[in-house]
């Protein structure tokens, strides 16, 4: 069964730090999304891409963060300046369509910043 | 207006019983309800979804009941088993792109 590829799986970066998070997404699927969870709380929507550019981004989604899909396969999540209140584990996931469909998700990066 | 309220928060069942596992909605533009299920280090993995175009999705042990006018929907885990032990989450997605997730409920099978 096709899957969401990330890595790493667990990144630990100092605060002030930039990091990047991976991600291949399924190849056939068009929409990309970033989401996060921090430790007992809820799944946050964080960005969508589609065609190469954002589509829809959260509050959370500020100038500390950005997405670049830099080739054909890769799809990343960088996070300038990291705070303590940015670890959390990352969840990136991808979809065929936009709407009806269900996301698939990778298993996850978890961001410890210390 | 965004929100999906899920109920219980945690959900001890025994091996061959039934789990019931509850959401709320208030956004009539939602029209795409999914269940995710998530064991622990791992991503949410799709479980069963619904339209509202229907009042009832069952995919083997798995139901998801729905009803439109109250604006409710829930998920129904027929002989739960031991290996059904996760957090589930439900999730809920208009016209645009992201999805509103429920706070999560963590089920334990006991043996």
């Amino acid at each position: 069964e096709p899957e969401v590829t990330q890595t790493p799986s667990h990144q630990v970066t100092q605060m002030g730090q930039e990091v990047i998070l991976r991600c291949v997404p399924i190849s056939n699927h068009l929409y990309f999304y970033w989401y996060r969870q921090i430790l007992g709380q809820k799944v946050e929507f964080l960005v969508s891409f589609y065609n190469n550019e954002i589509s829809e981004k959260s509050e959370i989604f500020d100038d500390q963060f950005s997405v670049e899909r830099p080739d054909g396969s890769n799809f990343t999540l960088k996070i300038r300046s990291t705070k303590l209140e940015d670890s959390a584990m990352y969840f990136c996931a991808s979809s065929e369509a936009l709407r009806g469909a269900g996301y698939t998700f990778g298993s996850g990066t978890r961001l410890t910043v210390v | 207006q965004q929100q999906v309220k899920q109920s219980p928060q945690s959900l001890i069942v025994q091996k061959g019983g039934i789990s019931i596992i509850n959401c709320a909605y208030e956004n009539t533009a939602f029209d795409y309800f999914p269940w995710y299920q998530q064991f622990p280090g791992k991503g949410p993995a799709l479980l069963i979804a619904i339209r509202p175009d229907v009042s009832e999705k069952k995919e083997g042990r798995f139901t998801i009941s729905f009803n439109k006018s109250a604006k409710q929907f829930s998920l129904h885990i027929m002989d739960s088993q031991p290996g059904d032990s996760a957090t589930y989450f439900c999730a809920a997605k208009g016209s645009n792109y992201q999805l509103i997730w429920g706070a999560g409920t963590k089920l334990i099978i006991k043996p």
